[in-house]
């Protein structure tokens, strides 16, 4: 069993839709949690970053992190186009060494 | 704003040739990633540097591959030879924030033919 798990997708949502983003986890002791996102044929992009359970929100962005489930979302609100791309959820029990899902590819349909 | 820089964005050689990426942090970044990502997966650590000691490299394939950081700054990855199971996204990272938060440049794209 990997240490994370990450539906590859493809998921196709028509523009202005919710769309929910997961990752669940085996190791508890990770305790920082993020999500990237990769277009196509580039290095990824942090874009969120939380610590332990809870939530945060940035925008049309909502992390959440749930440690008693061992379970991470992201929520992107009012979908675009332009957010079509791979998400890569990544965490770290802070050794600094990060283990990642295998992304999720998401359409946004204009 | 800052950025990790890498290059060359694109290779392409051919199996048993050598090739070489560099990388350099964003400044002051002290430790540094090689990651490699084949498509459809996600990253996979090969080294990690803390200045300019290595601090994690058991998955890096040492018969081939091989990385240095001489004066913490900037590094180099090497593969000679090369074989077709390395086309691969070959990333670089570094880290930075009062959480450690991880930054990637844009990517070598390796193709071995």
């Amino acid at each position: 069993q990997k240490e994370v798990e990450q539906d590859p997708g493809p998921l196709s949502v028509p523009e202005g839709a919710i769309v929910s983003l997961n990752c669940t986890y085996s190791n508890s002791a990770f305790q920082y949690f993020m999500w990237y996102r990769q277009y196509s044929r580039k290095g990824p992009e942090l874009l969120m970053y939380t610590y332990s359970s809870g939530n945060k929100e940035d925008g049309r962005f909502t992390a959440q992190v749930d440690k008693s489930s061992k379970y991470i979302s992201l929520f992107i609100r009012d979908s675009q186009p332009s957010d079509s791309a791979t998400y890569l959820c990544a965490m770290t029990s802070g050794t600094y060494k990060y283990i990642f899902g295998t992304g999720t590819r998401l359409k946004v349909l204009a | 704003e800052a950025e990790v820089a890498q290059s060359p964005r694109y290779k392409i050689t051919e199996k048993s040739q050598a090739v070489a990426f560099w990388c350099d942090p964003i400044s002051g970044h002290a430790t540094l990633y090689w990651y490699r990502q084949i498509l459809g997966q996600g990253p996979e650590l090969l080294v990690q540097f803390q200045d300019e000691s290595v601090v994690d490299d058991s998955q890096l394939p040492k018969d081939r591959f091989s990385a240095e950081r001489l004066k913490g700054v900037d590094s180099t990855l090497k593969i000679q030879p090369a074989e077709l199971g390395d086309s691969a996204m070959y990333l670089c990272a570094s880290i930075a924030g009062a959480h450690n938060e991880q930054f990637f440049g844009p990517g070598t794209r390796l193709t071995v033919l």
